[in-house]
């Protein structure tokens, strides 16, 4: 199917490290992102990673690409209460349209 | 920066109503999507469109269509609301050249509730 998946929920404590898991679909997506969306606003990118690449580190964000198992990771680094928001993770399939497709989101709660 | 404008932050209409959703942006971008985003389901695509007066469904295109009359502007028309159609609706857009990454630049978001 065209499922991009990613548990709804993470909630850790702030200074720690949060992990954001994503399993996409199509395994010669050329571009895989991710977003951030606080409330009530619209998403903002925060990252995105070409596919022949494993990693992408950029400040406090570390992301990871498994292609094998088709696993995208975003690493956060020393979390803050600011980033408290819903994250999603987007691919763009190689198929030659514009359908990027976007998971769930995962919310991640950011405990003082 | 890019900009991606929404008419509305918020809109309430009544059921049958003819409603429209307008999305400018600044940056002459090639692509201009319409999305809607609902608790648990993510976001969902209805419309894009790669071109002036092109446009192409997405995965949920029933109950609406599209306007590009010019490049920076797409509309979304809901041609008789319903109360399903209650959602976060957001517009974005992308430069349409793979080596910019094709990352999307979204809208602030319309949230319509239709009574």
């Amino acid at each position: 199917g065209e499922d991009v998946e990613q548990s709804l929920f993470l909630s850790v404590r702030e200074g720690d490290s949060s992990v954001i898991n994503c399993t996409y679909t199509d395994s010669s997506s050329t571009y895989l992102y991710w977003y951030k969306q606080e409330p009530g606003a619209g998403l903002q990118l925060l990252t995105y990673i070409f596919s022949n690449m494993d990693m992408k580190q950029d400040q406090r964000l570390t992301v990871l690409l498994n292609k094998k198992d088709k696993h995208l990771s975003l690493r956060i680094a020393d979390t803050q209460t600011g980033d408290s928001a819903i994250y999603f993770c987007a691919e763009l399939p190689s198929s030659g349209t514009y359908k990027y497709i976007f998971g769930t989101g995962t919310r991640l709660k950011v405990l003082a | 920066d890019v900009k991606v404008t929404q008419s509305s932050r918020y809109l309430v209409k009544r059921t049958g109503e003819k409603v429209f959703l307008e999305c400018v942006q600044d940056m002459d971008h090639e692509n201009m999507f319409w999305y809607r985003q609902d608790p648990g389901l993510g976001l969902r695509l209805i419309y894009f469109s790669y071109d002036v007066k092109m446009k192409e469904k997405g995965d949920i295109p029933e109950g609406y269509s599209v306007s590009r009359e010019k490049k920076e502007r797409f509309s979304l028309i809901l041609e008789s609301a319903s109360t399903n159609q209650t959602s976060m609706y957001l517009c974005a857009s992308s430069m349409g050249l793979a080596g910019s990454g094709d990352t999307q630049y979204f809208g602030p978001g319309t949230r319509l509730t239709v009574l």
